[in-house]
Order: C-alpha cells, then sequence, then structure tokens
C-alpha cells in the first residue's frame, strides 16, 4: 500500500484480556516505532525495530508489552492482561532511513479497556 | 534528554486570521525540530522539519516555523487560516542520529467562519 496501515482500527478488550495491534509499515522502509497515546496528550516512544532487530524497547511501560518484526516488515504489538490504563491510541511509524527525519504515521489503532 | 513544550492547549482564530502555535525546546545538543497535525481519527501528518539548515523552514500548506536558537524556540504560523486547518498540531524534537521523536501534548486549532 500507498502508507503505513494498521490494523484493528478499533479494539475493545475486556480487562484481563490479550490484544495483538498489526503494523504494515511502508513496503522497503527499514525502520518502525510504535508510540502510545494517552486522550489529551501526544505520542509517547514504546520501542524502536531496525528491520527485523528490536534495538530499543525503553519506552514499553511493562512486561505486559511485546513487540516483534520477524521479518522485518510487519510488526505486532502485543499486551498481554490488559488494564484499564492501556486505553490509548497506539501509532505506528516506518521511516525509509535508519534515523527519525522522515517518519510516516499510521491511523492508529484506538483501544479501550472496560 | 529532550523535551518541547508547548503554549496553549486551545488555539480558535479567525478564517483569513493569523495562525500562530507557540513551541519551545529544551535540548543539550543542536536538536531537529518538528511540527505535525493530526486530524480527527487519522495519524500525524509531517507539516514541516528543521534539520539544522536554513532556520526558516517552510512547509506544506502554507505553514512555517522559524528556529530561534537564542529563544529555543520553533513557533508555527500560517497568514490566513483556512476551515481546513482546525486540526491538532504537534512539535517534536529529536537530536542527529537518533530514532525517538519527544512530542509535545499538542495544540487544538479551531477556525471561526
Amino acid at each position: 500500500g500507498a502508507g503505513v496501515s494498521q490494523s484493528p482500527r478499533y479494539k475493545v478488550a475486556k480487562r484481563g484480556q490479550d490484544v495483538a495491534l498489526r503494523c504494515d509499515p511502508i513496503s522497503g522502509h527499514v525502520s518502525l516505532f510504535w508510540y502510545q497515546q494517552a486522550l489529551g496528550q501526544g505520542p509517547e516512544f514504546l520501542t524502536y525495530f531496525q528491520n527485523e532487530a528490536q534495538l530499543d524497547k525503553s519506552g514499553l511501560p511493562s512486561d505486559r508489552f511485546f513487540a516483534e518484526r520477524p521479518e522485518g516488515s510487519v510488526s505486532t504489538l502485543k499486551i498481554q492482561r490488559t488494564q484499564q490504563e492501556d486505553s490509548a491510541v497506539y501509532l505506528c511509524a516506518s521511516s525509509l532511513l535508519d534515523t527519525n527525519t522522515e517518519a510516516f504515521f499510521g491511523q492508529g489503532t484506538r483501544l479501550t479497556v472496560v | 534528554a529532550q523535551s518541547v513544550t508547548q503554549l496553549g492547549s486551545h488555539v480558535s482564530v479567525s478564517e483569513g486570521a493569523l495562525v500562530l502555535l507557540r513551541c519551545n525546546y529544551s535540548s543539550s545538543v543542536p536538536p531537529y525540530l518538528f511540527w505535525y497535525v493530526q486530524y480527527p481519527n487519522q495519524g500525524l501528518q509531517l507539516l514541516l522539519k528543521y534539520t539544522s539548515a536554513a532556520t526558516l523552514v517552510k512547509g506544506i500548506n502554507g505553514f512555517e516555523a522559524e528556529f530561534k536558537k537564542s529563544e529555543t524556540s520553533f513557533h508555527l504560523t500560517k497568514p490566513s487560516a483556512h476551515m481546513s486547518d482546525a486540526a491538532e498540531y504537534f512539535c517534536a524534537v529529536s537530536v542527529r542520529n537518533d530514532y525517538k521523536l519527544s512530542f509535545g501534548a499538542g495544540t487544538t486549532v479551531t477556525v471561526r467562519a
């Protein structure tokens, strides 16, 4: 596709449920990022991949959060045992280069934990 | 670590009036600075970026921003607001050879007819 695609667009999860959020980056983009955007806030960095290597996961809020990009293209962000504070929009971005000067963002997945 | 502060969470302007969104940054090394726009239920779209070239940066949709090191500012302006400019705007900072963007809290712009 022409842009970064995320699915699902909306997800409602019961507290304690596991969820998986998918990101299809722009074809050929080396770098992939996940950000978390709480209501009324700016996005906050979660994790960064360069191809299939997860080079930085310092922003993941807890060990319930896990991200992977096994073949260097599609990425999945998994949240185990969801809690209400996990409710947010999860944004994926990709970049052609290994720096962040030209990051293209997807539309995001809005996760609501009830 | 780098950070940005956006002054004013909401800005209301009349159609045709000047749009001015304020952003101040903090960085111990020369920063890269960005403005993104987010329309409802959409992802972030890059408006413009400063990466140590010209201090006056022109972006899409008639927006521009000026990097002022002495004031640690990177304010966004547009001479004449259009109804389609109603959106949320985020200022962000990074540094050379880093990959993380640190975003401000955002400024919501409404445009009055």
